[in-house]
């Protein structure tokens, strides 16, 4: 069975103060890695997709790596807006028809303070 | 721009009766997807569709139901409401099997 675990749960941070949220995972025949940033009230944001250890994608303040067994989101200089729950998925075979299954982890909660 | 409208996005019912929750894309994506987000848990699926007159059943889908009668529309239904069904439901579509999914916004659920 599939898992993905995201860590920490919580985390606060002052802005400007650089951290990194963990996503570890165990699948089988991994297809893709998804990274999706989710306000309250609001459905997940797509924000990056990797798909073989050694990527690396950007985008603003974030930036996502992936390795065999965990992907990082680093947050560099974090401002107040960069708060939100990030939400880590993997892509795998396993649905009807020859989709791919996502499974979610339960996020990580991020609060950027000024 | 493209997007993908949920409706209502809040309903309290109860239990026993049958509710049934839109969801209308505009990306003209062929697939669509069904979640639960419960606390504690992630997003779990429901059901999907891979074009019109397509359907199949996600890990949690007892008491739920949907139809694909055209590309842009999934509505979901709960046959007969019950109160473990109180979630949070959001609904996606995706152009290819190895892309993202693009989400709604939600319908917030409870049943009394």
């Amino acid at each position: 069975e599939d898992q993905v675990t995201q860590s920490p749960e919580a985390l606060r941070l002052q802005e400007g103060e650089s951290s990194s949220l963990n996503c570890s995972y165990t699948v089988s025949g991994l297809r893709g890695l998804f990274w999706y940033r989710q306000d309250p009230g609001k459905g997940p944001e797509f924000l990056f997709t990797l798909y073989s250890a050694g990527e690396e994608k950007e985008k603003e303040r974030l930036k996502a790596t992936l390795t065999k067994k965990e992907s990082f989101l680093h947050i560099t200089a974090p401002k107040p807006e960069d708060s939100a729950t990030y939400l880590c998925a993997v892509q795998a075979p396993g649905l009807t028809g020859g989709g791919n299954k996502l499974t979610f982890g339960t996020g990580t909660q991020l609060k950027v303070e000024l | 721009d493209a997007e993908i409208t949920q409706s209502p996005r809040h309903k309290i019912t109860e239990t026993g009766r049958q509710v049934t929750l839109a969801c209308h894309q505009t990306w003209n994506h062929n697939n669509m997807f069904w979640y639960r987000q419960d606390l504690g848990h992630g997003l779990r699926l429901i059901h999907y569709s891979y074009g019109v007159q397509d359907t199949n059943k996600g890990e949690v889908s007892d008491g739920y139901s949907v139809s694909r009668s055209n590309t842009e529309d999934l509505p979901l239904t709960l046959e007969s409401a019950a109160s473990s069904q109180t979630s949070v439901y959001f609904c996606a579509s995706s152009e290819s099997f190895s892309g993202p999914q693009h989400f709604g916004d939600g319908t917030r659920l409870s049943i009394l």
